[in-house]
């Protein structure tokens, strides 16, 4: 099972917008990751925001977690159409297993 | 390239039929992990090395599927008897440290097709 959901499955916006990409968990986690993965190709890391930080960025990216409502939204600002990818939110345990959400669907138009 | 690898890209096989996928991790990374990816949705745990040790299994590595990982370098998984809900992707990933706080690398994955 997945312990992650995320909001939009899909999202489709113009190049020079922003991308905000929501992840919602259930149970508690050491960290919370973002990776994107581009059509049929492995999985690369974007970004770790741990269980004690509220906000983090990189480049472009930034990414919030509210442990309290068991949720992390991730953004990306002024978007290109090489961003084309989904993008997936994974919570980190004990151990460092990834239990990853289903992913959204991110298309940006040239 | 000193990514991770994974053999073969893809695979085609029989159902009954047996399979094996390879993995070679980053080659300082102690940490090797499985995961299984249906279309449209987020890859799914199934089993984790430290070294050559396998620290945990998922419920969905069910007695056909057995990892391993001998001299704690690549690690080899197997599917016994393919059945037609196995045609995924199966995807590979290391780490360099224990703990949970490191990002894993993943390699291009093994895509099964079972007939």
């Amino acid at each position: 099972s997945q312990q992650g959901e995320e909001d939009p499955q899909a999202l489709s916006i113009q190049e020079g917008e922003n991308a905000t990409m929501n992840c919602s968990y259930k149970t508690s986690i050491n960290n919370l990751q973002w990776y994107r993965q581009n059509s049929g190709r492995g999985l690369v890391h974007l970004i770790l925001i741990r269980s004690n930080e509220r906000e983090k960025h990189s480049g472009r990216l930034r990414v919030t977690l509210d442990t309290s409502k068991k949720s992390s939204s991730l953004l990306i600002t002024a978007s290109r159409a090489a961003d084309t990818a989904s993008y997936f939110c994974a919570c980190g345990n004990q151990g460092g297993k990834l239990i990853f959400g289903q992913g959204t669907e991110l298309s940006v138009k040239p | 390239d000193t990514g991770v690898s994974q053999n073969p890209r893809h695979k085609i096989t029989k159902r009954g039929q047996n399979v094996t996928f390879r993995c070679d991790p980053i080659s300082e990374h102690n940490r090797l992990y499985w995961y299984r990816q249906t279309l449209g949705q987020g890859p799914e745990f199934l089993t984790y090395f430290q070294n050559e040790a396998q620290l945990e299994k998922s419920r969905l590595l069910s007695d056909r599927f057995s990892a391993e990982r001998p001299k704690g370098s690549f690690s080899t998984l197997e599917i016994q008897r393919t059945e037609q809900g196995d045609s995924a992707m199966y995807l590979c990933a290391s780490s360099p440290l224990a703990g949970p706080y490191n990002e894993q690398f993943f390699g291009p994955g093994t895509r099964l097709t079972v007939l």
